[in-house]
């Protein structure tokens, strides 16, 4: 069954580096997606792809079956939840989600 | 930037009731996508829609909901006779090319008493 896997929860102090891991054990996937969601608004897309990539100060590791979000210099007003998603190579290209990492930011 | 949007955010509905939820795509997409996330579990795929017809559905999308573009703007998920386990926060996608990201709208809360 197609799933992806990451915490629940991670904390981190304010100014430093932060790591998400996902794991999926999607079919066919060629692509994760990074979103960031705060409850009521849109997800927002951070970061894809098939291979290490950066948008700022979002970082995303690739291995074949698992990725990091790394969030470089971490501000208070980052604490939200943040998915991994899987895209499968089907002609739809649907997304498969985590469950979500809600991110602590300690002053 | 262009933006998906839905209405309502938050739509309240009795038990057996038939809701429709819109959605407004951005303009020149093509690919339209239904998801829904119960309280404390993982956003689920529910549908996705091309070329006006349902392209995939998820074993969650059974006979009470349906989708249509009724005049090529609007994307609507209409939910038959709606059920308690109904309730969840359903999300609205497009996107231009299959190999261009999804776009999110802000989302519908659905409540059903």
């Amino acid at each position: 069954k197609d799933q992806v896997f990451q915490p629940s929860t991670v904390a981190s102090s304010e100014g430093a580096v932060v790591e998400i891991f996902c794991n999926h054990s999607v079919s066919n996937a060629y692509n994760f997606f990074w979103y960031l969601h705060f409850p009521g608004c849109a997800p927002r897309l951070l970061v894809k792809g098939s291979k290490p990539s950066q948008q700022g100060r979002y970082n995303m590791t690739y291995e074949r079956f698992s990725s990091s979000l790394l969030i470089l210099q971490v501000r208070e007003a980052d604490a939200a939840v943040y998915y991994c998603a899987g895209c499968n190579a089907g002609n739809n290209r649907k997304l498969i989600w985590g469950l979500g990492t809600s991110l602590a930011v300690n002053p | 930037e262009p933006e998906v949007t839905q209405t309502p955010s938050h739509q309240v509905t009795q038990m057996g009731q038939e809701v429709i939820l819109r959605c407004v795509p951005i303009s020149n997409h093509l690919y339209f996508y239904w998801y829904r996330q119960i309280l404390g579990q993982k956003v689920e795929f529910l549908v996705s829609f091309y070329n006006n017809e349902i392209s995939e559905k998820s074993e969650i999308f059974d006979d009470q909901f349906s989708v249509e573009r009724p005049d090529g703007s609007n994307f609507t998920l209409k939910i038959r006779s709606t059920k308690l386990e109904d309730s969840a926060m359903y999300f609205c996608a497009s996107r231009e090319q299959l190999n261009q990201p999804q776009h999110f709208g802000d989302g519908t809360r659905l409540s059903i008493l």
